[in-house]
């Protein structure tokens, strides 16, 4: 069964730092992984999409790399804002139906 | 373009009532979701209909039942409401094709006393 582990569980930066989110997943044969961010209250919203056979994706301030073999994914932020905090989490597919296998998140916090 | 909206956004039930949350997407997506978030627990997936007319188990059915309406609409019923039913429950849209992302509405918060 997949299991999907986020580590910190919460985190804390001054503004305009440089982090790193970390995911990790127990079965390297995944279709893809997504990462997610989620405000207060609010419901999902998605950031990035990367496919098995890619190894990363950016989207602006945001890098997020994907090494199945070591069961791996980081979300990298630059230039961290406090706009930026919110819970972060990442979702593996492995059986190729999109029934993503959620991790429990990070809830990241930046300080001006 | 609304996305996923969910209705309602709060409700509160008591033990053994019956309640229905409605989902619908404007996107034109095949696939849709249901999911519970739960403090602590992630997003657990309790069932997805990769398409109209279809409808499958996730992780977590067991005391909801799913229609697939139309292509639009996912609707989640809960028949006999429990105490551990009580979470905050997503509905999700996606392609399954080309673009894998799945799109999520709002949410319903969910207390079961």
């Amino acid at each position: 069964k997949q299991e999907v582990t986020q580590i910190p569980a919460a985190l804390s930066v001054p503004e305009g730092e440089n982090l790193v989110l970390n995911c990790s997943f127990t079965d390297s044969a995944i279709y893809n992984l997504q990462w997610f961010r989620q405000d207060p209250g609010k419901g999902l919203t998605s950031l990035l999409l990367i496919q098995s056979s890619q190894r990363e994706q950016t989207s602006g301030r945001l890098n997020a790399s994907l090494d199945k073999s070591s069961g791996r994914s980081t979300l990298y932020i630059a230039a961290s804002q406090p706009g930026d905090s919110a819970t972060y989490l990442c979702a593996v597919d492995n059986q190729g139906a999109q029934k993503l296998v959620f991790g429990q998140g990070t809830r990241l916090t930046i300080n001006p | 373009n609304a996305g996923v909206t969910q209705t309602p956004k709060f409700q509160v039930l008591k033990t053994g009532q019956s309640m229905t949350l409605q989902c619908a997407q404007d996107m034109n997506h095949n696939s849709m979701y249901w999911y519970r978030q739960d403090p602590g627990m992630g997003l657990r997936l309790i069932y997805y209909s990769a398409s109209e007319g279809t409808t499958d188990k996730g992780e977590v059915p067991n005391g909801y039942n799913v229609s697939r309406l139309n292509k639009r609409e996912f609707s989640l019923r809960l028949e006999s409401a429990a105490p551990s039913q009580t979470s905050v429950y997503f509905c999700a849209s996606g392609r399954n094709t080309f673009s894998y992302e799945q799109y999520f509405g709002p949410g319903t918060r969910l207390t079961v006393t």
